[in-house]
């Protein structure tokens, strides 16, 4: 159980175009999503909290009008990179933590997206 | 600051040896804290947490020690194999939030 989905594994688009970004948690619910971004030999840097039916809250630095967030439910949660340019290309991954948990409170890691601007 | 580092970008050792990867923060009070293991190209996989009143933990050939004092996590290993090669990495809580160590990576060699 507890499995996270991204679509899609990798895209390659040209500067200015935009890109979106799903995440899904196939086998449960999850109120809030994770995104983050993770340059190579990096470790993963916290870009957003997705919450279900609100605004995401973004951390310092992100620039929430270029990445934008959409929690439409329970299970899915999207991130549109807009206008990318090419050091937008990164490794984003997303993570949820169910809502109805044992008390514990790992997250659940999707396989990640490879985002490559030309 | 608040920093987590993690005690070496790379760790090499032998096959059916102990592996133990540290974990030390600084100017957080984390509940709790959380261990993963990332393979290339993937996300991370949750390995084991441990809570701010446990001393240790274990699961399998995995245990890990948190001293809120030293403000330190270990993470043993033991009888190592080449398929635990990866990245681990260290996590804590910060309001409601994960926020990552920078990750050891970690060769098991035959």
């Amino acid at each position: 159980g507890a499995v996270v989905s991204q679509h899609p594994s990798w895209v390659i688009c040209k500067s200015g175009t935009s890109v979106k970004i799903e995440c899904r948690s196939l086998d449960f619910q999850a109120t809030t999503m994770f995104w983050y971004r993770q340059f190579p030999k990096q470790s993963l840097m916290l870009m957003a909290t997705s919450n279900e039916g609100s605004k995401a809250t973004y951390e310092q630095g992100v620039e929430k009008d270029k990445f934008l967030i959409n929690h439409a439910s329970l299970t899915l949660s999207t991130l549109t990179v807009t206008s990318a340019h090419p050091e937008d290309s990164s490794f984003y991954i997303c993570s949820a933590h169910p809502l109805y948990g044992t008390g514990s409170y790992e997250q659940y890691f999707g396989p990640g997206t490879r985002l490559t601007v030309t | 600051s608040q920093k987590i580092e993690q005690n070496s970008e790379a760790l090499n050792i032998q096959e059916g040896k102990t592996a133990t990867l540290t974990c030390n923060y600084t100017n957080y009070s984390p509940a709790y804290l959380q261990w993963y293991r990332q393979d290339p190209g993937r996300g991370p996989v949750f390995l084991l947490l441990i809570r701010e009143n446990e001393k240790e933990k274990r699961k399998e050939r995995l245990k890990v020690t948190f001293d809120t004092t030293l403000k330190q996590s270990l993470f043993h290993i033991t009888a190592s194999q080449p398929a635990d090669s990866a990245t681990y990495l260290c996590a804590l809580d910060n309001t409601d939030k994960l926020i990552f160590g920078t990750g050891t990576r970690l060769q098991v060699f035959p």
